[in-house]
This record gives C-alpha cells, structure tokens and sequence, in this order.
C-alpha cells in the first residue's frame, strides 16, 4: 500500500532562517504529491503539488521537487515569516484507476518561526 | 460556489448518543471523500463516494460508522452508539476525476467531535 514518511517535529527557527521538510513516500502506483498547509483553528489548504517526476511545485516561497529516484518530495523555503507557523502534511494521491484522488498523508510536522 | 462546506463545525456529545456529520462538496465534483484527524496525525482515509455509490470503506469504518451520498450531491456520516475514541476531527474533501492529472482535493473546515 501507500505511506508517507515526514521529518518529525516540532520544528523551530528564528524569523528569516532556511527551512526544509523532509518527506519521503512508499507507492504501489505512480503517485501525485502534494504539500497541505493547517494554520491553527483552521482546515487544510493546498500549498502546493506535483505531478510527475522532476516537477518542482511552488507557491508563498515554497517549494517542492518530485523526486522519483529517491521517492521525496522535500519542502524547502529560503527565508521563512512568523506567518508560516502552522502544521505542515506531505501527502500522495493515485493519480488514475478507481483510487485515483484518494490520499494519503504523513503526520505532520509543526513549524514555529519566533521574530 | 464558495468551496466545501461541513456542519456542524463542533459537537459535543455523550457516550454512547448518535451523531450525524454532513458535507457539502464543490457542486461540479463527483468524488468525495470522508477522512479523520486525531491529535498529532495526518488525516486518514475513512470512505469515498463517486456520485452516489459508495466505492472503498476503511477497515477504520467499523459497523457504527456509515456514510451516505444519496443524491451524488451532499454526504452524511453517521456514527452510532459513540465511544470516546471517537473523539476527533472529521474531514470532508471532493475532487472532479474527469481525468485531471493531479486529482487535487479540496478540504473543507471540518467538523471536531467530542464524546464525553
């Protein structure tokens, strides 16, 4: 089956620091990937995807390449704001067949930018 | 056509009571589905629908769980003789799978039980 393995937290860096968030996955198929963004009291929004290998996702600074060699898709940002504080889910969906939009999510790693 | 909508947004209830969570998709998507988020973990896949045949249940979605999409339109679920484990945060997210390649979902707010 499918599963998303992410870099443990809490993460914690100071205002302007480099940030990455490790995501590694296991599929049966030839996945599309994703990165969701949870802001406190809120639900999930998408940050940002990639579809196939090589692809870089980007949005807000993020980004993401689709690694298929080392099945990763790694979030980095150069220079992270008190803003981005929020909790952070690497996931994977089949990109075609019956289960195709279905995903699957990794548990998370809580991000706190301190000014 | 403001994006996927979920009621009630909290409930409290006591062991042992029914509840019944509703979702309303994105009106141009076929597919939807139910997810639930405990503390600390990423969401994890309960239940879909593609209009309104149900087409994969979790071996999470015990007996007391059932979901329902009618119409192909707005989904409920359904949680019977509640237990304390229960307690969690219930996702609904829909997606068109007329063949676009990133099959991307859409969440809605979700709806937090607590089950005293």
């Amino acid at each position: 089956g499918n599963s998303v393995t992410q870099m443990e937290g809490p993460v914690t860096l100071s205002e302007e620091a480099f940030l990455t968030i490790n995501c590694t996955y296991t599929a049966t198929g030839y996945p599309s990937l994703f990165w969701y963004v949870q802001y406190p009291g809120e639900g999930l929004q998408l940050l940002l995807k990639a579809t196939k290998a090589d692809d870089k996702g980007s949005n807000k600074g993020f980004e993401a390449t689709y690694r298929k060699e080392t099945t990763s898709f790694h979030l980095e940002k150069g220079s992270v704001q008190v803003s981005d504080s929020a909790v952070y889910f690497c996931a994977l969906s089949d990109r075609a067949g019956t289960n195709a939009g279905k995903s699957t999510f990794g548990d998370g790693t809580t991000l706190t930018v301190k000014p | 056509d403001t994006g996927v909508s979920q009621d009630p947004r909290h409930k409290i209830t006591k062991r042992g009571q029914n509840v019944t969570f509703r979702c309303d998709p994105i009106s141009e998507h076929n597919r939807l589905y139910w997810y639930r988020q405990t503390l600390g973990q990423g969401p994890e896949f309960l239940t879909y629908f593609q209009n309104e045949a149900q087409l994969e249940k979790s071996r999470l979605l015990s007996d007391r769980f059932s979901a329902e999409r009618p119409k192909g339109s707005f989904s409920t679920l359904e949680i019977q003789r509640t237990e304390q484990g229960d307690s969690a945060m219930y996702l609904c997210a829909s997606t068109d799978s007329g063949g676009r390649p990133y099959n991307e979902q859409f969440f809605g707010p979700g709806t937090r039980l607590t089950v005293l």
